[in-house]
């Protein structure tokens, strides 16, 4: 069963343009939700990550949306760039310790 | 500073042999975790060691074990391989296991192929 669940699977966004990833859970346990960006033949390197305490969280282009009734979190990416062109996951946890990551959205952004 | 290190980085094996997959976490931190990455999926926990005492673990089969040393480098093995044991290991650190929510540092991981 998956913990997290991403949309879309692949994206594709104009230079410029925003780019929008969504993710939904179930666990009402989960009270810490990350955002890695992965580029091929690389490990994850965390984005951005929020607490269900605030709605949104904002650091450069990269924004944090969160709604804790819906069980729903998405990333947005303000101005997208060619070089923002990776494969991104949401993840989530209750303890710090296991996370649960969503299946990976493949975002190219087009010059 | 140096990041979190995996070695190999990639590595051929063959159904039913054994692995050693070894991760040096970033100075400092003394938990580590393990995560398994199939092609196109997102990582999969295994298991997490803090101070040399497993912390969490995965719905994972007996085949994986793991271990962390005093220097907190960390080991995974993996017994009596399958083809779908074919994946991306991923190790990560942390400072402190599930204190305030320290972010995960990943390696670039060890790609395993099983023939």
């Amino acid at each position: 069963q998956q913990q997290v669940k991403q949309s879309p699977q692949s994206l594709i966004v104009q230079k410029g343009g925003i780019s929008i990833i969504n993710c939904a859970y179930e666990n009402t346990a989960f009270d810490y939700f990350p955002w890695y960006q992965q580029f091929p033949g690389k490990g994850p390197a965390l984005l951005i990550a929020i607490r269900p305490d605030v709605s949104e969280k904002k650091e450069g282009r990269f924004t944090i949306s969160f709604n804790k009734s819906a069980k729903q979190f998405s990333l947005h990416i303000m101005d997208s760039q060619p070089g923002d062109s990776a494969t991104y996951f949401c993840a989530a946890s209750s303890t710090g310790n296991q996370f649960y990551f969503g299946t990976g959205t493949s975002l190219t952004v087009i010059p | 500073d140096a990041g979190v290190t995996q070695s190999p980085t990639h590595l051929i094996k063959t159904r039913g042999q054994h692995v050693t997959l070894r991760c040096s976490p970033i100075s400092g931190h003394k938990s580590v975790s393990w995560y398994q990455q199939v092609l196109g999926q997102g990582p999969q926990f295994i298991f997490q060691y803090y101070e040399k005492e497993e912390r969490g673990r995965g719905n994972f089969p007996d085949r994986f074990s793991a271990r962390q040393f005093p220097n907190y480098s960390s080991e995974l093995n993996v017994n009596a391989l399958l083809l779908g044991d074919s994946a991306l290991y991923l190790c990560a650190s942390s400072s402190d296991a599930g204190l305030g929510y320290q972010p995960q540092h990943f390696g670039d991981g060890t790609r395993l192929s099983i023939l």
